[in-house]
């Protein structure tokens, strides 16, 4: 069946480290993957979108990688904030007409 | 402030009644889905209407329905409900009905509570 993991429920680094989270999916050829923010009682926010034949994104300080050889995506947050603290959701979306979200990475960020 | 619409925020309820969550879409947009966030379940896609139109379903049970109104916006009716129907109800919508090259834009949810 498909499956869609983001690396972990929780990830706490340090103000102005890069935070790496990791989307992995099976059983799934996904022709577009975005990434959302969620803050805690608030709908998802909208910050990349990658394509199937596309490598790598940027958006100031964010970075997104999709390598469909390996089925996985990896968002990176460089110079990261405590206002960066959040849950990040990947969510793939392919032929079937449907759009799947991962379980989310709560990411903490500490001054 | 994504421009979509949900009322109301907060529903608390019993179980075996029928409840209507309301969204508006962002001006301009056509089409709505809908998605249940639970804690355990983290966010599912329930449905999709397009112009009035249902245009995909996902894991959505019998006992929840949904349209779309000439006005375009979308009501999602829960009946019989369960405690395992606690949940955040959220309402996205996008101009054109194509999955994944769309930015979708949430509102803030309803959050249903049954007892």
């Amino acid at each position: 069946s498909q499956k869609i993991e983001q690396n972990s429920e929780a990830l706490n680094i340090q103000e102005g480290k890069t935070a790496t989270l990791t989307c992995n999916y099976t059983n799934y050829s996904p022709a577009y993957l975005q990434w959302y923010r969620q803050d805690p009682g608030r709908g998802p926010v909208f910050l990349l979108l990658i394509r199937e034949n596309e490598k790598e994104k940027r958006k100031e300080r964010l970075k997104v990688t999709f390598d469909t050889t390996l089925k996985q995506s990896l968002f990176h947050i460089t110079a990261s904030q405590p206002a960066d603290s959040a849950t990040y959701l990947c969510a793939l979306a392919g032929g079937n007409n449907d759009m799947r979200f991962g379980a989310g990475t709560r990411l903490t960020v500490k001054p | 402030d994504s421009g979509v619409t949900q009322t109301p925020k907060h529903l608390i309820t019993a179980t075996g009644q029928r409840v209507t969550l309301r969204c508006s879409p962002r001006s301009g947009d056509l089409s709505v889905y809908w998605y249940q966030q639970s804690l355990d379940q983290g966010l599912q896609f329930l449905i999709q209407y397009y112009n009035g139109e249902e245009r995909a379903k996902g894991n959505i049970l019998e006992r929840f329905s949904a349209q779309q109104f000439p006005d375009l916006h979308s009501e999602l009716n829960l009946s019989s409900l369960e405690l395992g129907d606690s949940a955040l109800y959220f309402c996205a919508s996008t101009r054109t009905p194509d999955f994944g090259k769309n930015i979708q834009y949430f509102g803030a949810g309803t959050r249903l509570s049954v007892l």
